[in-house]
C-alpha cells in the first residue's frame, strides 16, 4: 500500500515567486491535513480537510497561502508571493475518518525561499 | 485552549541506560495519545498510540508509554537505550477524529556510547 506521498522533496524559490506543493493522502482517508515545521520549532498546524472541505484552516497564516483538494483526493497548497519566513518543512497527512487511528505523514517538503 | 507540552528540549542519556521522555496534555474529554519520532532528513512516522484500555502501550522499537489520566500525561520510555534511537520525539493529541493533531514543541534525545 502506498504511503502519503510529497511533491517535490525540495524546493528553492526566490522572494515573490509562487509555489505549489502537492500531497496525494494514502487512498481512502478522508481527514488530510497540513502542518509547517519553522526551522528548529514546533510543527504547527496549517489545515485539515475532510474530504473536499476545509474543516479547519485557522492555521494558515495569510492570505499568501492557498489550499485546495478538489475531489477529496490530492491536495495543493500553493504560496504566492512566497516570503522568506515561508521557508520550513512542510508536512501532509492523511487518516481515515472513522476508526480514530493515526495519521501518516509523508516525507515532507523543504520549502527555501531566497 | 487545547495544548500539549514537552518540557525537555533535549534529553541525554547513556547506552543501556532507561529513557524517559515527557509529554503533559491539556484536558478535554478523552483525547487520543500519540508518539511520532523523526531521523535525520525523514518524515515523522508513528511510534505508538493511546486510545483507550490499558494505560501502558507498547509500540515500535521497544518504545512504550503510560497514559495518566490524573496527572495528563503520556511519557515516553524505553527500559534501555540504543545510540539508534537518537532523534526528535513528538508527543500528539486528538481530540476526535474529525479534529486537528495538536504536537508538542518535540524533545531531541541524544543517546551516547
Amino acid at each position: 500500500e502506498a504511503g502519503v506521498t510529497q511533491f517535490p522533496s525540495h524546493s528553492v524559490i526566490e522572494k515573490g515567486q509562487t509555489v505549489t506543493l502537492r500531497c496525494d493522502p494514502i487512498s481512502g482517508h478522508d481527514n488530510l491535513y497540513w502542518y509547517r515545521r519553522v526551522m528548529g520549532k514546533e510543527i504547527k498546524f496549517l489545515l485539515h480537510f475532510v474530504k473536499e472541505s476545509k474543516q479547519d484552516e485557522s492555521g494558515m497564516p495569510n492570505n499568501r497561502f492557498l489550499a485546495e483538494r478538489t475531489g477529496g483526493t490530492y491536495s495543493t497548497l500553493k504560496v504566492q508571493p512566497a516570503e522568506l519566513e515561508d521557508s520550513g518543512v512542510y508536512f501532509c497527512a492523511s487518516s481515515p475518518l472513522t476508526g480514530n487511528t493515526e495519521a501518516f505523514f509523508g516525507q515532507g517538503t523543504r520549502l527555501t525561499v531566497v | 485552549a487545547q495544548s500539549v507540552a514537552q518540557p525537555e528540549d533535549q534529553v541525554n542519556v547513556a547506552e543501556g541506560n532507561p529513557l524517559t521522555v515527557k509529554c503533559t496534555y491539556s484536558v478535554s474529554g478523552n483525547p487520543y495519545l500519540f508518539w511520532y519520532v523523526q531521523y535525520p532528513n525523514r518524515g515523522l512516522q508513528f511510534l505508538l498510540k493511546y486510545i483507550t484500555g490499558d494505560n501502558l502501550v507498547k509500540g515500535s522499537y521497544g518504545f512504550e508509554a503510560e497514559f495518566n489520566k490524573s496527572q495528563t500525561s503520556f511519557h515516553l520510555k524505553k527500559p534501555s537505550a540504543l545510540v539508534s534511537d537518537s532523534a526528535l520525539y513528538f508527543c500528539a493529541v486528538l481530540y476526535s477524529s474529525a479534529s486537528k493533531i495538536i504536537f508538542g514543541s518535540g524533545t531531541r534525545l541524544s543517546i551516547r556510547p
